[in-house]
């Protein structure tokens, strides 16, 4: 099973809501990461998760917050967004963040912001 | 600073046809080459990935090459079919002399495959 899950599919939020996307995989990975897409533009990296502990934030602001809460769940809260922030949000993981090994990525969270 | 470029960005082809696509990197101090198919509005799906130790990789109708000194990799799609397509992707892993940086994506090249 090489299955990286996502729920929601879709989600619209206004700027003042406080909504989660949340991930999960089964594989047994160690390392899960969140990244931020645009339309026609490639993914772009936000968070890194390894062994449940946050070791990699590209400077993400604040309005984003990860949670790992166990080696198979990976969360991302919303809270105060812009519509900028509109995007499809991806979460992938791999066997661990040294191992050189495959990224396996979800379906993705198409998120609009109004 | 690694750059990623994908060359065409968008690629038209009758069914039937063998085709290439192109990958280009600026730093070839690379600990693996992934590449991805999209469809649209979906997410990513591993095609193949080739440690920077090898010279190429094969599944099924696909092949990729590695040449590490010359930055460069190709994705070979043999007898495609409209299924193929899609945005390719292509992502390099940055070594850092035994330490891993991020995935670095390219922008893609968009595949269009006509019955």
């Amino acid at each position: 099973d090489t299955e990286v899950t996502q729920t929601p599919k879709h989600l619209v939020m206004g700027m003042t809501n406080k909504k989660s996307l949340k991930c999960e995989q089964h594989m047994g990975h160690r390392a899960m990461y969140w990244y931020k897409q645009k339309a026609k533009k490639p993914p772009e990296l936000m968070f890194v998760y390894s062994y449940e502990k946050l070791s990699i934030n590209e400077s993400v602001p604040s309005r984003f917050s990860p949670e790992c809460p166990n080696s198979s769940l990976l969360n991302l809260h919303l809270h105060a967004l812009q519509p900028e922030d509109s995007a499809l949000y991806l979460c992938a993981s791999s066997q661990t963040w040294s191992s050189g090994r495959e990224q396996f990525f979800g379906p993705g969270t198409r998120l609009t912001v109004l | 600073k690694q750059e990623v470029t994908q060359i065409p960005a968008a690629l038209s082809v009758p069914e039937g046809e063998n085709l290439v696509l192109n990958c280009s990197f600026t730093d070839s101090a690379i600990y693996n080459l992934q590449w991805f198919r999209q469809d649209p509005g979906k997410g990513l799906t591993s095609l193949l990935l080739i440690q920077s130790s090898q010279r190429e990789q094969t599944s099924g109708r696909l092949n990729a090459s590695l040449d590490k000194s010359s930055g460069r990799s190709t994705l070979y799609i043999a007898a495609s079919q409209p299924g193929d397509s899609a945005t390719y992707l292509c992502a390099v892993r940055r070594d850092y002399g035994g330490s891993q940086g991020n995935l670095i994506f390219g922008k893609g090249t968009k595949l269009s495959v006509k019955p």
